[in-house]
């Protein structure tokens, strides 16, 4: 079955600056990467989604890029702000049997 | 408004006494999902649901067992729980314009406490 290995798994960055939390797939069918952020109690909420036929995309001021040769994606986080602060999964699917398999998770916190 | 609605929010038995976590969706979604939430450990899928009385083991299913009798209701039940299955557990599902479990909309949470 697919393994998602995430890194970091805690990440300090000021206010402003940059981050970047990768993850790596071990199922080269996978064609499918969300990235789901969950604040301190809350549900997971999707924030970018890529399919394997992008090699990235970007909402704002967060982006996603895709390596499939490599098997690994990134999340990157510009300006970074307080509400930034929270718990990142990533994910990867496979068409073959539409499991989603998440990362152990990152925690982000902004320093102000 | 769009919601999965899990319940109990908080649940605390002992083991070995039955219990079911419900959920249910308005969103007409086809694809349902059961999750896990552990320190450390991320989300584990434990069932996944592609429609009405279909269903599949996801990564941790032993201990675990669902049922999809209606499209809207996807029920977790633990036949005989142990304290092993003290998590936090998230319901999903997702819409249906695209690959099945793409853009999951998660529930509350159950956070079950098992004795």
């Amino acid at each position: 079955g697919e393994n998602v290995e995430q890194h970091p798994s805690t990440l300090s960055v000021q206010e402003g600056d940059s981050a970047v939390i990768k993850c790596t797939y071990s199922d080269s069918a996978s064609n499918y990467f969300p990235w789901y952020k969950q604040e301190l109690g809350k549900r997971p909420q999707l924030i970018i989604d890529i399919r394997s036929n992008v090699g990235e995309k970007k909402d704002q001021r967060i982006a996603v890029t895709l390596n499939k040769t490599a098997k690994h994606f990134s999340l990157h986080i510009t300006e970074t702000q307080p509400e930034d602060s929270a718990v990142y999964f990533c994910a990867a699917s496979s068409p073959n049997d539409y499991k989603l398999s998440f990362g152990a998770g990152t925690t982000v916190t902004v320093r102000a | 408004e769009a919601q999965v609605t899990q319940n109990p929010r908080y649940l605390i038995t002992v083991t070995g006494k039955k219990l079911t976590v419900t959920c249910s969706q308005n969103m007409n979604h086809e694809y349902m999902s059961w999750y896990r939430q552990d320190p450390g450990l991320g989300l584990r899928q434990i069932y996944y649901s592609m429609n009405v009385e279909v269903t599949d083991k996801g990564d941790v299913p032993e201990g675990y067992k669902v049922s999809r009798k209606e499209k809207r209701n996807f029920p977790l039940i633990l036949e005989s729980p142990s304290p092993n299955q003290t998590s936090l557990y998230f319901c999903a599902s997702s819409w249906t314009g695209g690959q099945p479990n793409e853009k999951l909309f998660f529930g509350s949470g159950t956070q079950l406490s098992v004795l």
